[in-house]
């Protein structure tokens, strides 16, 4: 089955820095990644996701860029800010597949 | 509109009790997930439901384990003879046919004591 791995495991990062997390995944099918933003005692949300026809994809602050070769998909946070702190979960499903398998969480912390 | 909604919150037992934990899918959604969420951990399948098909079990950790969802809407999971190690968070979410999105619940905290 699928294998997601995802680093780093914790992050901190100056208000206006930017955030890069990288998540690597095992099964070549795989061709949908989502990311999900779980801030303390909330659940989990959607806030990018990416298909495998696409290299990149951008909204406003986030971006994730998929290397299908490499197998490893990132999510970038330029700008950081406070409230970018939060739990951040990497995903791989196969499109038609029944179930997503989540990274481990990276968790943000902006330094104000 | 209403989002996923889970009860109880909060869920403390003692080891060897059966516990239920309902999930209510935003309404015409027609998939719904269990997901498992331990301590510092990523999130764990558990179960998947599609409509009228067979659910997809292949996540379920053990026999102890099993999941109904009634009339394509409201779902439970049962834990039986409930262990230390089933501590969780246990979180469901929903979606509809055409999309990926799964939208999450607020979960269900799972204390086994």
């Amino acid at each position: 089955g699928e294998n997601v791995e995802q680093h780093p495991s914790t992050l901190s990062v100056q208000e206006g820095d930017s955030a890069v997390i990288k998540c690597t995944y095992s099964d070549s099918a795989s061709n949908y990644f989502p990311w999900y933003k779980q801030e303390l005692g909330k659940r989990p949300q959607l806030i990018i996701d990416i298909r495998s026809n696409v290299g990149e994809k951008k909204d406003q602050r986030i971006a994730v860029t998929l290397n299908k070769t490499a197998k490893h998909f990132s999510l970038h946070i330029t700008e950081t800010q406070p409230e970018d702190s939060a739990v951040y979960f990497c995903a791989a499903s196969t499109e038609g597949a029944n179930n997503l398998f989540f990274g481990t969480g990276t968790r943000l912390t902006v330094i104000p | 509109g209403a989002g996923v909604s889970q009860s109880p919150s909060n869920k403390v037992t003692e080891k060897g009790k059966d516990v239920e934990l309902r999930c209510d899918p935003i309404s015409g959604h027609t998939a719904l997930y269990w997901y498992r969420q331990s301590l510092g951990q990523g999130l764990e399948f558990l179960i998947y439901f599609q409509g009228n098909s067979a659910p997809d079990k292949s996540g379920l950790p053990s026999d102890r384990f099993s999941a109904e969802r009634t009339g394509g809407s409201v779902s439970t999971l049962t834990i039986q003879r409930t262990q230390q190690e089933d501590s969780a968070v246990y979180l469901c979410a929903s979606t509809w046919g055409g999309s990926y999105e799964q939208y999450f619940g607020p979960g269900t905290r799972l204390t086994v004591t």
